[in-house]
């Protein structure tokens, strides 16, 4: 899996967008972006993921540059539920089944 | 939306115990998987399944076995519960890319 580097930590305020960065410089071509979060005390959930083009769901939406050396989350309006542990994560497609999540970016959303 | 149940939120057993711990997905998923989380060792895979009957260890499948005798149901067992199986379990299921899997909301054990 390709090694990737968020911010430890990020502040952003209720009904604001949220925007999560990720570098994954050494990512490969066949190596999908996916994102995770967790809130505390409870499982992980999963987000988005693509691999080359932009994408969208009723979560949030996943800016991938088109060198593809990094990627954006963005919650378009952050509540204070969106506080959470977000993970980025790049792998292959059934590339085995131990998910290494790292240490992720540690959102808080204020009032 | 895929739902992954566990059955059991919080859950307080006697070393030696045995420990069942169930869970259930309704996405008719071929690939569970079951987690522990503990502080600063982030998530490790105990054991995971790709189909009904078969499974296979992951990290740290010591003191732990499972059974899938039907696709929506994997169950975790500790044989002889010990303080160091403390720890948030986790239950999860995927699609066939392995990498987009759904969890469910965690059993946290505790063993004294």
């Amino acid at each position: 899996d390709a090694k990737t580097t968020q911010p430890t930590s990020m502040d952003c305020a209720e009904g604001r967008a949220a925007n999560l960065p990720c570098n994954h410089s050494t990512i490969s071509g066949n190596e999908y972006v996916y994102w995770y979060r967790q809130i505390h005390s409870q499982g992980p959930q999963y987000i988005i993921h693509g691999l080359k083009n932009n994408e969208t769901n009723e979560m949030a939406s996943l800016i991938i540059t088109e060198d593809r050396k990094s990627s954006t989350l963005i919650l378009p309006h952050a509540t204070l539920r969106d506080t959470a542990v977000y993970y980025c994560i790049v792998r292959v497609a059934n590339s085995g089944y131990a998910l290494n999540f790292g240490k992720g970016t540690s959102l808080l959303v204020t009032p | 939306d895929v739902k992954v149940t566990q059955s059991s939120r919080y859950l307080v057993k006697r070393t030696g115990e045995k420990v069942f711990l169930e869970c259930v997905q309704d996405m008719d998923h071929e690939n569970m998987f079951w987690y522990r989380q503990d502080p600063g060792l982030g998530l490790r895979l105990i054991y995971f399944s790709y189909d009904v009957k078969m499974k296979e260890k992951g990290d740290i499948p010591e003191g732990y076995s499972v059974s899938r005798e039907k696709k929506e149901r994997f169950s975790l067992i500790l044989e002889s519960a010990s303080t160091n199986q403390t720890s948030m379990y986790l239950c999860a299921s995927s699609l066939p890319d392995r990498n987009t899997i759904y969890f469910g909301e965690g059993s946290w054990l505790t063993v004294v």
